[in-house]
């Protein structure tokens, strides 16, 4: 098993919509969880922290569910300028090591 | 501030060529890496850099080395490029070293074909 996974998508979603992104972690003693977007051909920005308690920033939502090793992405009413990819980034073991999923493609269509 | 900054945006060589890729920060930080991405693979790290003289190996060093003369800039090298080495090549910079990722800034990439 792969220590972060995300599906690749595409997720094609209208304007306007509603669209949420799961990243599963293997390693239970991960302490810290990024969401990051990169745009096509562009470099990795971050989008937001994600915290024990859940999270929210304007249309964005970020929760961790530790039970079920996840954290989820939630993106209310989608722009066209939210279309991306979005990167899970986790901070595992006790090197503290900075693991990247492939990323989960958005396309928000008008 | 511009930020991290990364030269040249493209680049071809052939294999056997060398090259360096030259890193910028103006952000006076002390911790700087090079990544690279590939299809499939996700960011991987290549080498990185606590502060200024030091350098450390990552998850992918081999065919790679890198010199943190000045604090401000980071050189990745390749003494004899790959087809292998064929990637987007991400420089960053964070304040503060692993693991807080949300403090990494990263450049514009740089997109090297080795033929």
């Amino acid at each position: 098993r792969k220590e972060v996974e995300q599906d690749p998508g595409p997720f094609n979603v209208p304007e306007g919509a509603t669209v949420a992104f799961n990243c599963t972690y293997s390693n239970s003693a991960s302490q810290s969880f990024f969401w990051y977007r990169q745009d096509c051909r562009k470099e990795p920005k971050l989008l937001m922290s994600v915290y024990s308690s859940g999270n929210e920033d304007g249309r964005f939502t970020a929760q961790l569910n530790r039970a079920s090793q996840y954290i989820s992405l939630l993106i209310r009413d989608s722009k066209l300028s939210d279309s991306a990819t979005y990167l899970c980034v986790v901070i595992a073991g006790n090197n503290r090591k900075l693991i990247w999923g492939l990323g989960t493609s958005l396309a928000v269509n008008p | 501030n511009a930020g991290v900054t990364q030269t040249p945006k493209f680049r071809v060589l052939k294999t056997g060529q060398s090259m360096t890729l030259l890193c910028a920060q103006d952000m006076n930080h002390e911790y700087m890496y090079w990544y690279r991405q590939d299809p499939g693979m996700g960011l991987r790290l290549i080498h990185y850099s606590v502060g200024e003289g030091t350098t450390a190996k990552g998850e992918v060093p081999d065919g790679y080395n890198v010199s943190r003369l000045k604090k401000q800039n980071f050189l990745l090298g390749l003494e004899s490029a790959a087809p292998s080495q064929t990637s987007v090549y991400f420089c960053a910079s964070s304040y503060s070293g692993l693991p807080s990722g949300s403090l990494l800034y990263f450049g514009p990439g740089t997109r090297l074909t080795v033929t």
